[in-house]
């Protein structure tokens, strides 16, 4: 069974302030992909950063930073002077890749609300 | 690419009615998924199809639930005899042959309210 978790229900900061978002997982898979979404308002989730299992090296993009450990089952999430339009929910996710007819499903955590005040 | 699409973006219904949501997937994705994310939750998986076959099932497709992909293109998800429960958001997803399902775009969603 799969199962991801993100502690953090909701974060409040003020703009320019860093912010890290959780996540901790669990998976009997050996092999396996980990994500993270940005859900804003109008629903739609869009899609940040994919992770295999094998990749530890953590990542960088403007902005945006991960940090994978496979030690302690977490892959969390850095934004660096934060913005008003980071506004959003954020979702954390897990996808096995083993083979045959699950692969593709992906099990989410619960999302973390991260609202950036001016 | 034209994005995944889907029809209608709400829907407000009255419990006992049937509803039905169409997805349509980036051109030429072989795989669709539908997810349903209720309000303060993460998405769930419903089902999957690849090309027409519909692959797996989860616990929480009830009976009421039906999903179909009749030609490989679009999917339509009904439900029969709606209840306050069912009212999330409808999430569908599209993937290439070639990434296997690890690289899914999301459509936009139906949001449905059952009164």
């Amino acid at each position: 069974a799969q199962k991801v978790t993100q502690a953090q229900t909701e974060i409040s900061v003020v703009e320019k302030e860093d912010v890290t978002l959780d996540c901790v997982y669990e998976t009997r898979d050996t092999t396996y992909y980990l994500f993270w979404y940005k859900q804003p308002p109008s629903g739609e989730l869009v899609f940040l950063i994919r992770r295999n299992s094998f990749d530890e090296q953590n990542e960088i993009s403007g902005r945006y930073s991960w940090n994978f450990q496979k030690s302690t089952s977490s892959f969390n999430f850095t934004i660096t002077a934060s913005q008003v339009v980071d506004s959003a929910v954020y979702f954390c996710a897990l996808l096995p890749r083993a083979g045959g007819t699950s692969y593709g499903k992906l099990t989410f955590g619960q999302g973390t609300i991260l609202t950036v005040h001016p | 690419d034209t994005g995944v699409s889907q029809d209608p973006r709400h829907k407000i219904t009255k419990r006992g009615q049937n509803v039905t949501f169409r997805c349509d997937p980036i051109s030429e994705h072989n795989r669709l998924y539908w997810y349903r994310q209720t309000l303060g939750q993460g998405p769930e998986f419903l089902t999957y199809f690849q090309n027409e076959a519909q692959l797996e099932k989860s616990r929480l497709l009830s009976d009421r639930f039906s999903a179909e992909r009749p030609k490989g293109s679009f999917s339509t998800l009904e439900i029969q005899r709606t209840e306050q429960g069912d009212s999330a958001m409808y999430l569908c997803a599209s993937s290439p042959r070639r990434t296997g399902g690890y690289e899914q775009y999301f459509g936009p969603g139906t949001r449905l309210t059952v009164t």
